[in-house]
């Protein structure tokens, strides 16, 4: 159980468009999602937290007009990545926690590998 | 002073040992305490939850939790080459759905 997609796991952009990923809880209902970021070899930066139907909590030093967090459902969240420059390179990692264990729990998906040349 | 602290490592054992792991930390307030694992380019994966503390086991793995040293550990007993990943420890408070992570220690198992 408590089982987390995301797609796509890697994806390559061109400089100025956007690239949109989708965070999917599969065998719970998550009614809290977060976004996080990882750099190589670093441990992971907490990027947003969202909760359904509500508008994303953002960390401080994240640009919410460019990192767009929508959690439509309570098994969906996506990330849109509005204009990509190279420097937005990075893993995107989700996680959720909600009715699978505990509020306290978060369970991670695969994460996504962005490259924006 | 970060929140959490964990060696970084890296951490070489051979097959069969036993795999010590180790975070520090300062926020008297943490009662939840996970120990992820994450494999090179894949997100985390929950081994063990523990609330307050105590021991807890699951197959080769154990965790402590000493609150009032603020301290807490994962063991991995007989630990084979596919347990080489990194190993994340992770708290958060009561009703604080954010989690604090550690650096998270790289540990190779040689066969």
């Amino acid at each position: 159980g408590a089982v987390v997609s995301q797609h796509p796991s890697w994806v390559i952009c061109k400089s100025g468009t956007s690239v949109k990923i989708e965070c999917r809880s599969l065998d719970f209902q998550a009614t809290t999602m977060f976004w996080y970021r990882q750099f190589p070899k670093q441990s992971l930066m907490l990027m947003a937290t969202s909760n359904e139907g509500s508008k994303a909590t953002y960390e401080q030093g994240v640009e919410k007009d460019k990192f767009l967090i929508n959690h439509a459902s309570l098994t969906l969240s996506t990330l849109t990545v509005t204009s990509a420059h190279p420097e937005d390179s990075s893993f995107y990692i989700c996680s959720a926690s909600g009715d699978s264990g505990t509020q306290e729990t978060q369970y991670f998906g695969p994460g996504t590998r962005l490259l924006v040349l | 002073q970060k929140e959490v602290e964990q060696d970084p490592g890296p951490l070489s054992v051979p097959e069969g040992a036993i795999v010590s792991l180790n975070c520090t930390y300062s926020n008297s307030a943490f009662q939840y305490f996970m120990w992820y694992r994450q494999y090179s380019r894949k997100g985390p994966e929950l081994l063990m939850y523990t609330y307050s503390s105590g021991n807890k086991e699951d197959g080769r793995f154990t965790a402590q939790v000493d609150k009032s040293s603020k301290y807490i550990s994962l063991f991995i007993r007989d630990s084979q080459p596919s347990d080489s990943a990194t190993y994340l420890c992770a708290m958060s408070a009561l009703g604080d759905y954010k989690l604090s992570f550690g650096a998270g220690t790289t540990v190779t198992v040689r066969a």
